[in-house]
C-alpha cells in the first residue's frame, strides 16, 4: 500500500473550515482514499473515501487533486467535538482484503 | 444498539497469564479484524477473518489465537502474556472481504500487563 505523510497537527477555529492535507504520491490506480478519525480513548470511525472524483458526505468533504497524489479533507463547520486524529490511508478493495495502514496522522485541535 | 462491542473493556492482568477479549458484531458483516494500538498510538492490523477463515496474518506471535465461532463474533486468546502486549486492542468489522465499504471498530480494550 502507497504510504501517505499528514502534517502532525493543526488548529481550527470553532465554527470554520477545518482543511486537512494528505500526499500519497506514490498511490496507485486501483488504490483508494480513506479517512478515518480517532476521538480520545475511542475506536477510530470512517469518514469518507474516494477513488478520483470528489466526494461529499454528512460529516466531510474530499477533493482529490487530478493526478491523485494528494488530497484533503474539508470539515466545512468545525466543532469541539471534530477534535480527533485524523488518519489518511491508501488501499486497494479487492486486492488488499481490507487491510488499513494506519500512519501517525494529523492531530486536529478544535479551539473555541 | 452497540454495533460492535467488546469484552472486557480494561484488562489488567500479570505477566504470564492467559487471558481473552471477545468481539461481536451485530451489523450482518462477514469480515472481522483484531488491530493492536501501541503506546506511540500507532495502530496496526493483526488479523482479519472472512466468514469464519483466517485471511491475514501479520506475523503475530503465535502466543496470540484469534478464534471465530460464527461470522458475528472473533475472540482474542492471548496465551503467555508478556509486557510488550500491552496495548489497546480494537476489533473491527465490513460487510465484505476486500469490501472498499468502511470498517466499523469496536470501542477498544485496554490491556495492560504488569
Amino acid at each position: 500500500d502507497a504510504k501517505t505523510t499528514q502534517p502532525t497537527s493543526m488548529d481550527c477555529a470553532e465554527g470554520r473550515a477545518a482543511n486537512l492535507p494528505c500526499n500519497h504520491s506514490t498511490i496507485s490506480g486501483n488504490e483508494y482514499v480513506y479517512w478515518y478519525r480517532q476521538i480520545h480513548s475511542q475506536g477510530p470511525q470512517y469518514i469518507i473515501h474516494g477513488l478520483k472524483n470528489n466526494e461529499t458526505n454528512e460529516m466531510a468533504s474530499l477533493i482529490i487533486t487530478e493526478d491523485r497524489k494528494s488530497s484533503t479533507l474539508i470539515l466545512p463547520h468545525a466543532t469541539l467535538r471534530d477534535t480527533a486524529v485524523y488518519y489518511c490511508i491508501v488501499a486497494a478493495g479487492g486486492t488488499s482484503y481490507g487491510k488499513l495502514t494506519f500512519g501517525q496522522g494529523t492531530i486536529l485541535t478544535v479551539h473555541p | 444498539d452497540t454495533a460492535v462491542s467488546q469484552t472486557p473493556k480494561y484488562l489488567v492482568t500479570q505477566m504470564g497469564n492467559d487471558k481473552s477479549i471477545k468481539c461481536e458484531q451485530n451489523l450482518g458483516h462477514d469480515t472481522m479484524y483484531w488491530y493492536k494500538q501501541d503506546s506511540k498510538k500507532f495502530l496496526k492490523i493483526m488479523f482479519s477473518y472472512n466468514n469464519k477463515e483466517l485471511i491475514i496474518n501479520e506475523t503475530v506471535p503465535n502466543r496470540f489465537s484469534p478464534k471465530s465461532p460464527d461470522k458475528a463474533h472473533l475472540n482474542l486468546h492471548i496465551n503467555s502474556l508478556e509486557l510488550g502486549d500491552s496495548a489497546v486492542y480494537f476489533c473491527a468489522s465490513s460487510p465484505t472481504l476486500g469490501s472498499i465499504n468502511e470498517q466499523f471498530f469496536g470501542p477498544g480494550t485496554r490491556l495492560t500487563v504488569l
